[in-house]
């Protein structure tokens, strides 16, 4: 069965450290990977995609994002976290069209 | 420039009653989706609707319904509510190319059924 795995539910880092968030993948061929994050009482709101090319994606507020084909993961980073970055983050698949598998989400926790 | 925009943003329904959720959009896009969102489940996908005139099932479509009024409008029924039906429910879209095109995310609908 096609899924994505968010293994850990929170990630706590203090301000100013790099910040890593795991995704890995189980999904036939070569599929689209999103990240995503939601702030309370929003909606989802996109932050970075990777479709083909470098497997260092760079995207919104600083993040980026590491695919690693032979592992099946798209990991999300930041250099260095600020305590705004707190917020639940989501990982999403597009296998095919009009398919989108969303992982469980992690929490992010920026410490002060 | 709204994007994406669900109303209600909040309800609460007895068990049995009927209720609809609308999502509007504004960005032109042919896609729609109904998700809804529970604690650890992350988001699951009720109904979309690939463009105007259609509709399909997603992965939990049982006790809803769906009507894509017109290329802007997509809305969601429950017929009759169930507190199992207790959930976060997110309208999105995506604009033409849907295999890598993210999706645009209303602020969702909080429905607590008693």
């Amino acid at each position: 069965a096609q899924s994505v795995a968010q293994p850990e539910d929170q990630v706590n880092v203090a301000e100013g450290n790099p910040l890593t968030v795991k995704c890995t993948y189980s999904v036939s061929g070569n599929p689209y990977l999103f990240w995503y994050v939601q702030y309370p009482n929003r909606g989802l709101q996109f932050l970075l995609k990777y479709i083909t090319g470098d497997n260092l994606v760079k995207g919104s507020y600083g993040f980026e994002a590491e695919f690693n084909k032979s592992q099946t993961s798209f990991h999300l980073k930041k250099p260095s976290a600020l305590v705004s970055d707190s917020a639940l983050y989501f990982c999403a698949v597009s296998p095919g069209t009009y398919k989108y598998i969303f992982g469980t989400g992690t929490r992010l926790k920026v410490l002060a | 420039n709204a994007g994406v925009t669900q109303t209600p943003k909040f309800q609460v329904l007895k068990t049995g009653q009927s209720m609809t959720l609308q999502c509007a959009q504004d960005m032109n896009h042919n896609s729609m989706y109904w998700y809804r969102q529970d604690p650890g489940m992350g988001l699951r996908l009720i109904y979309y609707s690939a463009s105007e005139g259609t509709t399909d099932k997603g992965e939990v479509p049982n006790g809803y319904n769906v009507s894509r009024l017109n290329k802007r409008e997509f809305s969601l029924r429950l017929e009759s509510a169930a507190p199992s039906q207790t959930s976060v429910y997110f309208c999105a879209t995506t604009s033409p190319g849907t295999e890598n095109q993210p999706q645009h995310f209303g602020d969702g609908t909080r429905l607590s059924i008693l």
